[in-house]
């Protein structure tokens, strides 16, 4: 079955920094592969996703890229506000179910 | 529009004791899922649903039973709670029959004693 993997599990930036979380997977039949934001005592919300026909899409400060070959896809947010601190989880799937990663804590400090 | 919903939000529970968490959406979505959430583990996928009347299993399927009725419910059942199973719940659901776009609920906090 598919594995994803998240690096890295904590990241501090300061504000107005760039932060890249990185995953990969092991399934090459994955071909959707969405990012997901967490705060705290909250279910996780879609804040952008990508399918496996293109390598790159953006939404404003946030933009997802991936590389089909390496099975590798990186989430990049730009500019970071203190409201970006939360749990950003990827994703992989494209038939019945979505494999998650195991999280990554990003904190912006102002 | 409510989206979905979880009931309980927190739970307590003795070892051995049997509970239903209930799931429910308004969005008439046919796909819909559970997942538990442990602390370093992510999220991991227990059972999921493409339709009423069909569930298949997902990563950690053990201990939890579900079934589909309904489009708008999703219940899941632990008939014989066990420490291993404190957790936090979530329920999805989506209108792609993938689970692509899923919109979660606010979860159901679990602990068995």
């Amino acid at each position: 079955g598919e594995n994803v993997e998240q690096h890295p599990s904590t990241l501090s930036v300061q504000e107005g920094d760039s932060a890249v979380i990185k995953c990969t997977y092991s399934d090459s039949a994955s071909n959707y592969f969405p990012w997901y934001k967490q705060e705290l005592g909250k279910g996780p919300q879609l804040i952008i996703d990508i399918r496996s026909n293109v390598g790159e899409k953006k939404d404003q400060r946030i933009a997802v890229t991936l590389n089909k070959t390496a099975k590798h896809f990186s989430l990049h947010i730009t500019e970071t506000q203190p409201e970006d601190s939360a749990v950003y989880f990827c994703a992989a799937g494209g038939g019945t179910a979505l494999i998650f990663g195991k999280g990554t804590t990003l904190s912006v400090s102002s | 529009n409510a989206g979905v919903t979880q009931t309980p939000k927190f739970q307590v529970l003795k070892t051995g004791q049997s509970m239903t968490l209930q799931c429910a959406q308004d969005m008439n979505h046919e796909y819909m899922s559970w997942y538990r959430q442990d602390p370093g583990m992510g999220l991991r996928l227990i059972h999921y649903s493409v339709g009423a009347g069909i569930t298949d299993q997902g990563e950690v399927p053990n201990g939890y039973n579900v079934s589909r009725s309904t489009t708008e419910d999703f219940p899941l059942r632990l008939l014989s709670a066990a420490p291993s199973q404190t957790s936090v719940y979530f329920c999805a659901s989506s209108y792609n029959p993938g689970g692509e776009k899923l919109f979660f609920g606010s979860g159901t906090q679990l602990s068995v004693l």
